[in-house]
């Protein structure tokens, strides 16, 4: 049975401090996604990750993979208020139809 | 353009009642999906479904629980006799399926708040 572990699941941080967040998966699997959810709302897509070293950026988040690690990383680099926010990362187990999420890192940037 | 839409956007209702939840996926999407979200729980998987497949029950919690999918667009998760552990936020997803068994991004809509008391 895939499992996905996330790690933290609360962070706390100032402006423009760098950080990871950790997803690890116990199976293979073809793709990882990362979403962001904020209060209230639904699930945005983030990234796609489909292959082993495969790294995405897209403002102040970088994503990356290692599949034979089964380990996936969200880096935030110089953190603004406006990335607070829950995120969740996704699997894509092979074959299969539905994705398995992680448990989501809320966080919280400080002015 | 439009994204998947669902509705109604809250529900209450008493415990023993039953509930339709409605979800519009996005158009040309083939496939579409159920999630639910609670505190206790986080985001599981409930129902898949991809063109004219039957569809992969799989993650349905009770029998209580039924989806369809009319005209492969459509969809509607139907709760009977809804108990208090049913109260969670229902997310609808959509996707495109690439050929073979690969899958697009989901995009997930608003979802359903749904609360028994």
């Amino acid at each position: 049975e895939l499992k996905v572990e996330q790690n933290p699941l609360f962070l706390s941080m100032q402006e423009g401090k760098n950080y990871t967040i950790y997803c690890n998966y116990s199976t293979t699997s073809d793709r990882l996604y990362w979403y962001r959810q904020d209060p209230g709302k639904s699930l945005e897509s983030l990234f796609v990750l489909l292959s082993n070293g495969a790294v995405k950026q897209e403002g102040r988040l970088m994503a990356s993979l290692d599949t034979k690690a089964r380990l996936s990383t969200l880096h935030i680099t110089a953190a603004v208020h406006d990335l607070s926010a829950t995120y969740f990362c996704a699997v894509d187990s092979y074959g299969g139809n539905k994705l398995v999420f992680g448990a989501g890192t809320i966080l919280r940037v400080k002015s | 353009g439009a994204g998947v839409s669902q509705s109604p956007s809250n529900k209450v209702t008493e415990k023993g009642k039953d509930v339709e939840l409605r979800c519009d996926p996005i158009s040309g999407h083939t496939a579409l999906y159920w999630y639910r979200q609670s505190l206790g729980q986080g985001l599981e998987f409930l129902i898949y479904f991809q063109g004219n497949s039957a569809p992969d029950k799989s993650g349905l919690p009770s029998d209580r629980f039924s989806a369809e999918r009319t005209g492969g667009s459509v969809s509607t998760l139907t709760i009977q006799r809804t108990q208090q552990e049913d109260s969670a936020v229902y997310l609808c997803a959509s996707s495109l399926v690439a050929s073979g068994a690969y899958q697009e991004t989901q995009y997930f809509g608003p979802g359903t708040r749904l609360l028994v008391l």
